[in-house]
């Protein structure tokens, strides 16, 4: 069984602030981590994964995240955000043997205000 | 490649009633699953299929019947609609690691 946290529900920054998402989760299997993105009325795009390697992973529009096993964490990060971030976020995770079954948290409301 | 798609994109049904969501890929993926998102919850699994011919139950299963007949197409079937069903559904494929997202179907049940 596996299950993530997301430790803020909502997370408002002033725009050019940098902002951290905080994500974590637990799990009796090694596990793959994910973070998604969402706008409003659209589905869901992949933002970065942690598979394996290098705990610092890098992604699209700016944002890295640090997965750390010992404090069982995946947190989200990024030096500068602009209003187009606003956004909801999602944290994922999974076994790293059944590729269609995912846990998500229950995610973070990101408003960037100017 | 269209990617996954998802029809139809908007729904009203009326309790009792029955309807097919329908999903479909083009990626050639192994893996399809549906999940479900309620306001202020992330996404929550429904069914899921590891390939054609195999289906399995997610978190929130009751109420939802699954087949997988082709590697492409993973139909969601509501058999009796209740409000409790009301939400936005999302199909999700993937290979061997990332899961890839429809665009989802909003689904009212009055």
């Amino acid at each position: 069984a596996q299950s993530v946290t997301q430790l803020d529900s909502q997370v408002p920054v002033f725009e050019e602030a940098p902002v951290e998402l905080r994500c974590n989760y637990s799990s009796s299997v090694s596990v793959y981590l994910f973070w998604y993105v969402q706008y409003p009325n659209q589905g869901l795009q992949l933002l970065l994964k942690y598979l394996s390697g290098s705990t610092l992973v890098k992604g699209i529009n700016g944002f890295e995240a640090e997965f750390n096993k010992s404090q069982t964490s995946f947190h989200l990060r990024k030096p500068s955000v602009h209003i187009s971030d606003t956004a909801e976020y999602f944290c994922a995770v999974r076994g790293n043997t059944n590729a269609g079954k995912s846990t998500f948290g229950d995610g973070t409301t990101l408003t960037v205000k100017p | 490649n269209a990617g996954v798609t998802q029809t139809p994109k908007f729904q009203v049904l009326k309790t009792g009633q029955s309807m097919t969501l329908q999903c479909a890929q083009d990626m050639n993926h192994e893996y399809m699953s549906w999940y479900r998102q309620d306001p202020g919850m992330g996404l929550r699994l429904i069914h899921y299929s590891v390939g054609a011919g195999i289906t399995d139950q997610g978190e929130v299963p009751n109420g939802y019947n699954v087949s997988r007949s082709t590697t492409e197409d993973f139909p969601l079937r509501l058999l009796s609609a209740a409000p409790s069903q009301t939400s936005v559904y999302f199909c999700a494929s993937s290979r061997r690691d990332t899961q890839y997202f429809g665009p989802g179907t909003r689904l009212t049940v009055l």
